[in-house]
């Protein structure tokens, strides 16, 4: 399978606990994006890497949120000091990189359920 | 700021009745306007990449046609098999970044 991978599919956590969770992009793709969706909601941007290089972050990006995605592979999401507020599907992305609208492929998303 | 409304927010048709969904957009700039399908507890499917008003894209029982201020997505004849939902995405060019502005999806539920 060459598609989008994400790790794990499902999170249960305590509030307060921190999470990460892991992206591997397809493997030509240089961007790698993050988006989160909750329930009835459409996906919202979060903050995408240009190969290894963090270029912009949402608003909707708080101080406990932090993403890395070393050497330009696989990228990490983690949320430190989990709150209710954060229970969402987390979905990546990936593409390649262009001037034209590029479409973006995504992963199965990691739901996080925080108690 | 870059805005995506999709209407309606639920469908429901009888199986071969054909129908259409909307998505009006507002963006600085169309880089490209998308969409994709959502199946219950799993990621977005791309279907389409619409460039300019008044392109057209096809594949077997769906169409995306764009206009400079909407976009719609007819489905002909469907079947129970097309229940899902679908969300419609733009990408500005201000954006350097190609990021995606999401509208809050329509569902579609066909019955046999």
């Amino acid at each position: 399978d060459t598609g989008v991978s994400q790790d794990p599919r499902h999170k249960i956590t305590k509030r307060g606990q921190n999470v990460t969770f892991r992206c591997d992009p397809i493997s030509e793709h240089n961007r790698l994006y993050w988006y989160r969706q909750t329930l009835g909601q459409g996906p919202e941007f979060l903050t995408y890497f240009q190969n290894e290089a963090q270029l912009e972050k949402s608003r909707l990006l708080s101080d406990r949120f932090s993403a890395e995605r070393p050497k330009g592979s696989f990228s990490t999401l983690e949320i430190q000091r989990t709150e209710q507020g954060d229970s969402a599907m987390y979905l990546c992305a990936s593409s390649r990189v262009g001037v034209a609208g590029v479409e973006q492929f995504f992963g199965p998303g990691t739901r996080l359920t925080v108690l | 700021e870059d805005q995506v409304t999709q209407s309606p927010e639920a469908l429901r048709l009888q199986e071969g009745e054909s129908s259409s969904l909307n998505c009006s957009y507002t963006v600085s700039g169309l880089r490209g306007l998308f969409w994709y399908r959502q199946d219950p507890g799993k990621g977005p499917e791309f279907l389409f990449t619409l460039y300019s008003a008044g392109e057209e894209k096809e594949k077997e029982r769906l169409k995306a046609t764009l206009t400079k201020k909407e976009s719609f997505l007819h489905i002909t004849a469907p079947k129970p098999e097309d229940s899902a939902t679908y969300l419609c995405a733009v990408q500005a060019s201000k954006n350097a970044g190609n990021m995606l502005t999401f509208g809050g999806g329509t569902r579609l539920m066909v019955k046999p």
